[in-house]
């Protein structure tokens, strides 16, 4: 079946603007995580939504960003005013539940690039 | 605050040489350690993950040893091969002091391993 997709996979945008990127998880997955990956850095947790309880935003790096989930499937990360330092790969992942050992299905991400 | 620390930052193998990254963790209330395998231009993959009540699991050419006491774990790769050459994160999952995130995957930095021919 189907992995879970990312658009665009690359974004080249000018400091102060929005940008939004789109992630499309796996059918029937319950869980969608955030994630960005800055240059030669590991994961950097961002957001997670969960069914429909509220989402955990404790990762997300400042008011700018911001994330939502429609219809417990495609969810969209926001950056506001987009500065230099937003510059990273935004990787999107899923999986069946949150706890437990249930694997999480990472996307190719997005490469944002902010000049 | 870095709650999964790993090393080294980089690995160079010759092919059939034994590959080892180590991983640290302080967070006690983490009960479920992956490790992700990622290519260029591709997102992370599980390749291998273990549970605290064992001390060791093994699928293949690859082996997790976790040593709980120590809040250390490891990735061994036997008979390391060129395919190998990714960068490899280990990652930890629980619920974390003072909250209920129990999806949320901690990354330990990423460590670029290379196996020469």
């Amino acid at each position: 079946g189907a992995g879970v997709s990312q658009s665009p996979s690359n974004k080249v945008t000018e400091k102060g603007k929005d940008v939004e990127l789109r992630c499309d998880p796996i059918s029937g997955h319950t869980a969608l995580y955030w994630y960005r990956q800055s240059l030669g850095q590991g994961l950097e947790f961002l957001i997670y939504f969960q069914g429909n309880s509220a989402p955990d935003k404790s990762g997300l790096p400042s008011d700018r960003f911001s994330a939502e989930r429609t219809g417990g499937s495609v969810s969209t990360l926001t950056i506001q005013r987009t500065q230099q330092e937003d510059s990273a790969v935004y990787l999107c992942a899923s999986s069946w539940a949150p706890g437990g050992l249930y694997e999480q299905y990472f996307g190719p991400g997005t490469r944002l690039t902010v000049t | 605050q870095q709650q999964v620390k790993q090393s080294p930052q980089s690995l160079i193998v010759q092919k059939g040489g034994i590959s080892i990254i180590n991983c640290a963790y302080e967070n006690t209330a983490f009960d479920y350690f992956p490790w992700y395998q990622q290519f260029p231009g591709k997102g992370p993959a599980l390749l291998i993950a273990i549970r605290p009540d064992v001390s060791e699991k093994k699928e293949g050419r690859f082996t997790i040893s976790f040593n709980k006491s120590a809040k250390q774990f490891s990735l061994h790769i036997m008979d390391s091969q060129p395919g190998d050459s990714a960068t490899y994160f280990c990652a930890a999952k629980g619920s974390n002091a003072g909250g209920t995130s129990y999806g949320k995957l901690t990354f330990g930095q990423g460590t670029i391993l290379t196996v020469h021919p």
